[in-house]
């Protein structure tokens, strides 16, 4: 059982460049999750999505996209990567409901350069 | 607005003893407040939550406390061990399905 596995762990981009950040989770879970942290700081939440076929924005959603692929998986997208989204990015999932443990990946070190 | 905060950035205890991070949040109306584990270089991991119709909760070496007179959140660690020292949030779930984090309390257990 993975449970949330993102990838890919490390990435350096030049600003203004794209990517994908991809998280994948097997517990059937509904609700899915991306986090930013900062050196020093709490999580921010960018988006989520409650369910299958739904996203809303999150604290700080500015510079971001997000697709919910399918139940299990949920991806995060850069358009034009500037130096303030260096960053860890995590993702989470949860059942929702009553049970409000979620769980996170190992994270997204991304640097913008 | 939607905030949750901490009182003490930093927390340094003796190995054994009993130790409380402290949280302030902001959103009366979040139904869950959860704390957070974080070890270096992974994901956080969940403790613990309480209903904010209740006072207090135990689970194993951990209770939480609420009090919404105040708006504050207390973890409290028996016995505290090396394993122990990670940072620590606290998170809210106002509406339901998002979950607002605090800053954040580094805990360091001293041997």
């Amino acid at each position: 059982n993975a449970g949330v596995t993102q990838t890919p762990k490390f990435q350096v981009l030049k600003t203004g460049q794209s990517m994908t950040l991809q998280c994948a989770q097997d517990m059937n879970h509904n609700s899915m999750y991306w986090y930013r942290q900062d050196p020093g700081m709490g999580l921010r939440l960018i988006y989520y999505s409650a369910s299958e076929g739904t996203t809303d924005k999150g604290e700080v959603p500015n510079g971001y996209n997000v697709s919910r692929l399918n139940k299990r998986e949920f991806s995060l997208r850069l358009e034009s990567a500037a130096p303030s989204q260096t960053s860890v990015y995590f993702c989470a999932s949860r059942s929702t409901g009553l049970n409000t443990e979620a769980f996170f990946g190992q994270g997204t070190r991304l640097t913008v350069v | 607005g939607e905030s949750v905060g901490l009182h003490l950035p930093t927390l340094s205890v003796q190995e054994g003893d009993n130790s409380i991070i402290n949280c302030a949040y902001s959103n009366s109306a979040s139904d869950y407040f959860i704390w957070y584990k974080q070890e270096s270089g992974k994901g956080p991991q969940f403790i613990i939550d309480i209903r904010s119709n209740m006072d207090k909760r135990q689970g194993q070496r951990v209770t939480v406390l609420l009090n919404k007179t105040v708006k504050h959140l207390s973890l409290q660690i028996a016995a505290t061990q090396p394993g122990d020292s990670a940072v620590y949030f606290c998170a809210e779930t106002p509406g339901g399905f998002k979950t607002i984090f605090g800053a954040g309390t580094r805990l360091f257990v001293k041997a």
